[in-house]
């Protein structure tokens, strides 16, 4: 099985902040590796897939990058209303979750 | 627009199967490369994934509980189903099914509370 290691699990970072999100693979995951931002209360929503590619309305400031074993989400400037909780998701075995990282504004 | 809504029994004993419903519209699951899956999350935990339909009738299973799952769906009707036997509390969760089109689960349900009690 995959694992997938995200970090850090909790962030506080300031309105207008560059914001980065780490998931790590067990293994290599081939870029397949999607971003997702959970409000309190809400269902899941996909921000970005298959690494780098901008999910239909989501803002630009939003971006991912990676390869192999290690993927990255970067917020450019911290909106309030990004106040979230956020999964990454590989689907190259199986599919598995990171364990989330709870994003805060400071 | 895609909308997908989750139905379920809500609360159920120890080792009963559970059954959920997954309803949608805006989309067919007999398109080329649809597909659906359901995903649960535990109170204030993580999410896991549990199965995905593909438009061919295509089935994956998480290997954790594969034993446990069986995933169906009804073209027809648009409704996408999934079984869990043999539940216990370790299976509370909100369950919720999602659209999977090229890459990513696209749209998701609002997601059903579960809780598994004796």
């Amino acid at each position: 099985d995959i694992q997938m290691t995200q970090s850090p699990s909790f962030l506080s970072a300031s309105v207008g902040e560059r914001v980065t999100l780490s998931c790590r693979a067990s293994q290599n995951i081939n870029k397949y590796l999607d971003w997702y931002q959970q409000k309190l209360g809400e269902a899941p929503k996909l921000l970005i897939y298959n690494t780098n590619n901008l999910h239909t309305g989501i803002p630009s400031r939003f971006s991912g990058s990676g390869s192999g074993t290690d993927y990255t989400l970067t917020i450019s400037s911290l909106q309030p209303e990004d106040v979230a909780t956020y999964f990454c998701l590989q689907r190259n075995s199986w599919l598995t979750f990171g364990s989330g990282t709870k994003l805060e504004i400071k | 627009q895609v909308t997908l809504k989750e139905s379920g029994p809500g609360i159920l004993q120890p080792s009963q199967t559970l059954s959920l419903t997954c309803t949608f519209s805006g989309f067919s699951l007999s398109t080329y490369g649809m597909g659906v899956g359901w995903i649960r999350q535990p109170s204030g935990k993580g999410l896991e994934w549990l199965a995905n339909i593909w438009w061919d009738d295509d089935k994956y299973y998480n290997p954790s509980l594969k034993n446990r799952l069986t995933i169906s769906k009804d073209t027809s009707n648009n409704q996408a189903f999934l079984k869990i036997t043999n539940v216990d509390t370790a299976d509370t969760a909100t369950y919720y099914c999602a659209r999977i089109r090229d890459g990513g689960y696209r749209d998701w349900g609002q997601g059903v509370m579960v809780t598994v009690s004796s």
